[in-house]
């Protein structure tokens, strides 16, 4: 049972241009997102999160946007860079009281210079 | 700045092995994570750790895994008998909160079985 899906594998986007990454969920009881960054054979860097009672956050040049009705978050990266090549997950948690965060499956972005 | 650190950072051992993967969470971090990653899949969750004992676990974490909080600081993996299947990147992450805070994920073990 995919919770959370990230339909788009992969992403190319030209330098200096917004990158924006989707992801998908299910559980209505999801309250909490986070988005992840990770290059290869190392751990996911923590990147911007949101909480269920706000519809957009803010972080630099990253933002991420919650439509709750459609269970529906972005992550817009504006502008894109180089560095910003990696694979993003978005991840969710409840607050049910389940202990976990749940994983998308992941979209490797590359940014072309 | 604090980060969760692993260690070793690959691991080789034969098939029926036991294995055990270490991890120094953040210190003021009060909820510990387990996550693995097969080569090219998704992220999932193993186990979480909260107060000395498991608050959750997933149908992967069988009777061959085993957690520990021998220390103070010390968070630990164990696989009694290593399968093949067992090869992936073993992740250790660690929250203030159990949720609506961030969890920090060390650089991971790369655990190979053979």
């Amino acid at each position: 049972d995919q919770q959370v899906k990230q339909n788009s594998p992969s992403l190319s986007v030209q330098e200096g241009r917004i990158s924006i990454l989707n992801c998908d969920y299910t559980n209505s009881m999801f309250d909490y997102f986070l988005w992840y960054k990770k290059y290869p054979a190392e751990g996911p860097t923590f990147l911007i999160s949101i909480s269920s009672i706000k519809d957009k956050n803010e972080d630099g040049r990253f933002t991420v946007f919650l439509n709750k009705s459609a269970k529906h978050l972005s992550l817009h990266i504006v502008p894109s860079q180089p560095g910003d090549s990696a694979v993003y997950f978005c991840a969710a948690s409840d607050g049910s009281g389940t202990y976990k965060y749940i994983f998308g499956t992941g979209t490797r972005l590359k940014v072309l210079a | 700045e604090p980060e969760v650190t692993q260690t070793p950072s690959h691991q080789v051992t034969q098939m029926g092995q036991e294995v055990i993967l270490r991890c120094v969470p953040i210190s003021n971090h009060l909820y510990f994570y387990w996550y693995r990653q097969i080569l090219g899949q998704k992220v999932e969750f193993l186990v979480s750790f909260y107060n000395n004992e498991i608050s959750e676990k997933s149908e992967i974490f069988d009777d061959q895994f085993s957690v520990e909080r021998p220390d103070g600081s010390n968070f630990t993996l164990k696989i009694r008998s290593t399968k093949l299947e067992d090869s992936a990147m073993y992740f250790c992450a660690s929250s203030l909160l159990p949720t609506g805070s961030e969890a920090f994920f060390g650089q991971g073990t790369r655990l190979t079985v053979v």
